[in-house]
């Protein structure tokens, strides 16, 4: 099946900070999105976006399908945006996600 | 939106007995729902996708017959935890397709003591 991993696993900044987390997938896929896991575990969707790129605030993402890559940007970063942030893939528009590897963010004061 | 409603948010039962999860679309309807399962610390993994009026198709692995899903609606999927034990302590998490891509409950955190 297809392989998701994220890079880096887990991330330390201080507020104000900015960052990029990557999400390399091993197949072509017709479904990306990228979630933000808060500490009680909801999965809170942030972008769907298997191509191009998409801003909301402080947030915004670029997939690069041909090369099969995806990167989330957090600018301005604040402590509420620690958690845990997965991409997840499907190789069709119904199919199953396959999530990856996550990365751990952690924003301090 | 779409919203996925996922109950109990928690639950704690005794080793040997067993457990119900529902998952609800509110505002859609969802031919297909998905069973996920997360270990502490680690990422999400797909038990098994759940079919609107058919048999749930289950990832390798995973137990079909400990793991009992229904699909018996466009709008409800249940995920029974049978004879559960400790080692089946997790968050379970449902999701379904709508309009945007993948709605995800807010998850059950299962306790087995």
């Amino acid at each position: 099946g297809i392989q998701v991993e994220q890079s880096p696993p887990d991330l330390i900044l201080q507020e104000g900070a900015n960052s990029t987390l990557r999400c390399n997938f091993s197949d072509s896929v017709n479904n990306l999105q990228w979630f933000h896991q808060n500490p009680w575990g909801q999965l809170i969707n942030l972008f769907y976006i298997p191509s191009g790129t998409k801003q909301n605030g402080r947030l915004s993402a670029t997939t690069v399908a041909t090369e099969r890559y995806s990167l989330l940007y957090i600018s301005s970063s604040q402590t509420t945006d620690s958690g845990v942030y997965f991409c997840a893939v499907s190789p069709g528009t119904a199919s199953k996600l396959t999530f990856g590897t996550g990365t751990r963010l952690q924003v301090t004061l | 939106g779409a919203v996925v409603s996922q109950h109990p948010s928690w639950v704690i039962c005794k080793s040997g007995t067993s457990v119900k999860i529902e998952c609800r679309s509110l505002d859609f309807q969802a031919t297909t729902m998905f069973w996920y399962r997360q270990f502490p610390k680690q990422s999400l993994m797909l038990m098994a996708t759940s079919n609107e009026g058919s048999k749930a198709t289950y990832e390798q692995g995973v137990e079909k017959d400990k793991f009992l899903i229904n699909h018996a609606s466009l709008t409800l999927s249940t995920l029974t935890v049978t004879s559960a034990h400790p080692e089946d302590s997790s968050f379970y998490i449902c999701s379904a397709r709508g309009q945007g891509g993948y709605t995800f409950g807010s998850g059950t955190r299962l306790t087995v003591v």
